[in-house]
């Protein structure tokens, strides 16, 4: 199963664009990239996916590595309400039915005023 | 937009007693799970299951069960509730696009 790797935190200035790496060098061909978000006391919500071409929605853009081993999620103008641990999560199928995703600890981004 | 719903925000329950932690989907999905969230481990998958009657293990199955009797509910049941269950439950339902999950149960054994 494909891991990823995340730095534990990071802080950012309202207003500017917030950059958050992820490792996941053992990825595999049909393997997408998932970014989730959990604010304090909610369940973790989808910001974003890919495969191998860039992604950008009106939440967030995600660049992926020519070799896929890396991916950025970019949040383009960081607000104090984007504070919150962030994860980047490989999608592993199982048993073709269905797809589990695996949990890391994430990256706590702080948004500082 | 579709809506995971949590029976119970908060929970306290004695050890030993019986726990039914309730899931509710709006948006006929197949998939749903359950998650247990810890500090500093992270969300660790309980159980999932993708269809009507279906279930499977997760990566920590021990010490619960659940039940999927019909397609909008999945439950989650601590058979003999021990206070290292205690825990914030996350239930998941997957549509095409990510998964949405509940706001999470909170519980608590003593």
């Amino acid at each position: 199963d494909a891991k990823t790797t995340q730095p534990p935190s990071m802080d950012c200035a309202e207003g500017r664009a917030a950059n958050l790496p992820c490792n996941h060098s053992t990825i595999s061909g049909n393997e997408y990239v998932y970014w989730y978000r959990q604010i304090h006391s909610q369940g973790p919500q989808y910001i974003i996916h890919g495969l191998k071409n860039n992604e950008t929605n009106e939440m967030a853009s995600l660049i992926i590595t020519e070799d896929r081993k890396s991916s950025t999620l970019i949040l383009p103008h960081a607000t104090l309400r984007d504070t919150a641990v962030y994860y980047c999560i490989v999608r592993q199928n199982y048993g073709g039915a269905t797809n589990k995703l695996i949990f890391g600890t994430g990256t706590l981004l702080a948004v500082q005023p | 937009d579709v809506k995971v719903t949590q029976s119970s925000r908060y929970l306290v329950k004695r050890t030993g007693e019986k726990v039914f932690l309730e899931c509710v989907q709006d948006m006929d999905h197949e998939n749903m799970f359950w998650y247990r969230q810890d500090p500093g481990l992270g969300l660790r998958l309980i159980y999932f299951s993708y269809d009507v009657k279906m279930k499977e293990k997760g990566d920590i199955p021990e010490g619960y069960s659940v039940s999927r009797e019909k397609k909008e509910r999945f439950s989650l049941i601590l058979e003999s509730a021990s206070t290292n269950q205690t825990s914030m439950y996350l239930c998941a339902s997957r549509p095409t696009r990510g998964y949405t999950f509940g706001s999470g149960t909170r519980l608590t054994v003593v």
